[in-house]
């Protein structure tokens, strides 16, 4: 299985970038196709697609998220981070059969 | 209003059964593939598997291959999730989450909280 590796938390400032990385053990590209995505998940709730295949803004969300990477290392980009932005965030590979999450990013409040 | 709607919280015995439900609306149900995903508390997001909608056939990952069953009542537009002989570790948030290609999940049920507890 792709194992992805993401920081487990990452502490920042209201109104400050934040960038959250995920490594993957192998390439998660295929061509020009980057098969990563990102999540958001607050307490209690469920996850929430935020950017597909690496860089592609999912329905509804915010124009402050944004996606880069290839390969095997991603990156995603909160600018300006918001108080609603506080969250754990999941990257994931499909890749290759099972589909697997990282860790998962707690983003607090510095 | 496009929505996966979940049956609601478990508290079982170990070794009993239990069985989760999961109504799709406002899209064509046989479009997508509903996956499961189990979020143990405080850990992070395991795929379990998925249905293909349209010929209701199963795929598990290795982890989730025996005591689980996927299951469809398509004219109910309903995925299920079937767990037999629950063991303390099933304890966890069961997610359906609609799968698109390639293989990410652009929605997501509320999710089912199951505890197994003596």
């Amino acid at each position: 299985d792709i194992v992805l590796t993401q920081s487990p938390a990452l502490a920042v400032s209201l109104g400050q970038r934040a960038t959250i990385s995920c490594r993957a053990s192998q390439s998660v590209s295929i061509s020009r196709y980057n098969l990563m995505h990102w999540y958001q998940q607050k307490p209690g709730q469920q996850p929430k697609l935020l950017i597909y295949r690496a860089s592609n803004l999912a329905s509804g969300i915010p124009a402050r998220f944004s996606g880069s990477g290839s390969g095997t290392d991603f990156t995603l980009t909160i600018n300006p981070v918001q108080a609603d932005d506080i969250a754990t965030y999941y990257c994931q590979q499909s890749r290759e059969s099972p589909p697997t999450f990282g860790g998962g990013t707690k983003l607090e409040l510095k | 209003q496009i929505q996966l709607v979940q049956s609601g919280p478990e508290l079982k015995k170990p070794g009993e059964s239990v069985k989760i439900s999961c109504k799709a609306s406002g899209y064509t149900f046989t479009d997508y593939a509903i996956h499961w995903v189990k979020q143990a508390p405080g850990k992070g997001l395991k795929w379990m598997g998925w249905i293909n909608t349209y010929t209701g056939k199963p795929t598990y990952a290795d982890d989730f291959k025996g005591r689980f069953v996927f299951s469809l009542e398509a004219s109910a537009s309903t995925a299920n999730l079937q767990i037999s002989n629950l063991k303390n570790e099933d304890t966890a948030t069961y997610f359906c989450a609609r799968g698109t290609s390639p293989r990410y999940f652009d929605l997501w049920g509320p999710g089912t909280m199951v505890t197994v507890s003596s």
